[in-house]
């Protein structure tokens, strides 16, 4: 399986920050990856498809980078909604798999 | 957009199986795939397989190979999951999601259907 490794696994930061998330997979996965936003009691929600493209109506601040192994989401300016717990996915290879977790939380 | 609304929760007990089903808004799916997603108590996310109705084709995780089963119904638009030889550590919050394409996954998500196993 493709293990998929997230750092941080906890991130503190303030409205207004710029934040960055990184994903690595132990294989390339070429552009295949997801990232999703999760808030407590909710579903997941799509975020940026392979790799880099936004979802339709996801704010422009936040951005998908990266290919093969290496990844990263960027929050440009942090706004109050955006405190949540982020996932990446990636879906090259079965089974697909997620990375455990980046929680972003107030400083 | 397609919505996915999921059954309610569910009790078992080990050993047993459950059957949760996701159906789509308006009667359809229209989408690529359907996925099922767990996420036990305080957990990550953990993919458990996916149909893609158009070609008849299902992958499922090793890891729950041989007791997991998904199918659908064309003609109500819904999705079922079912989970045989259940143990505790399948206490979880199921989700179904759908690809839109084979590009834009897993771009809509039921709202969750919890199954608990205890004895």
């Amino acid at each position: 399986d493709i293990q998929m490794t997230q750092s941080p696994s906890t991130l503190s930061a303030s409205v207004g920050d710029r934040v960055t998330i990184t994903c690595r997979a132990s294989q390339s996965i070429s552009s295949w990856l997801a990232w999703y936003q999760q808030k407590p009691g909710k579903a997941p929600k799509l975020l940026v498809y392979k790799a880099s493209t936004l979802q339709s109506g996801v704010p422009s601040r936040f951005s998908g980078s990266g290919s093969e192994t290496e990844f990263t989401l960027s929050i440009s300016t942090l706004q109050p909604d955006d405190f949540a717990v982020y996932y990446c996915q990636q879906y090259s290879d079965y089974p697909w798999t997620f990375g455990l977790g980046t929680k972003v939380e107030t400083k | 957009q397609v919505r996915l609304v999921q059954s309610g929760a569910e009790a078992k007990k080990p050993g047993s199986s459950v059957k949760v089903s996701c159906k789509a808004s308006g009667g359809s799916f229209n989408s690529y795939s359907i996925s099922w997603v767990r996420q036990a108590p305080g957990q990550g996310l953990d993919w458990l397989g996916h149909i893609i109705p158009a070609f008849g084709i299902r992958n499922y995780a090793q890891k729950f190979q041989g007791r997991v089963t998904i199918t659908t119904d064309d003609s109500t638009g819904t999705a079922f999951m079912e989970l045989s030889s259940l143990r505790t550590e399948d206490t979880a919050v199921y989700y179904c999601a759908t690809c839109r394409g084979p590009e834009v996954c897993l771009d809509v998500w039921g709202q969750g259907t919890t199954v608990f196993v205890s004895s």
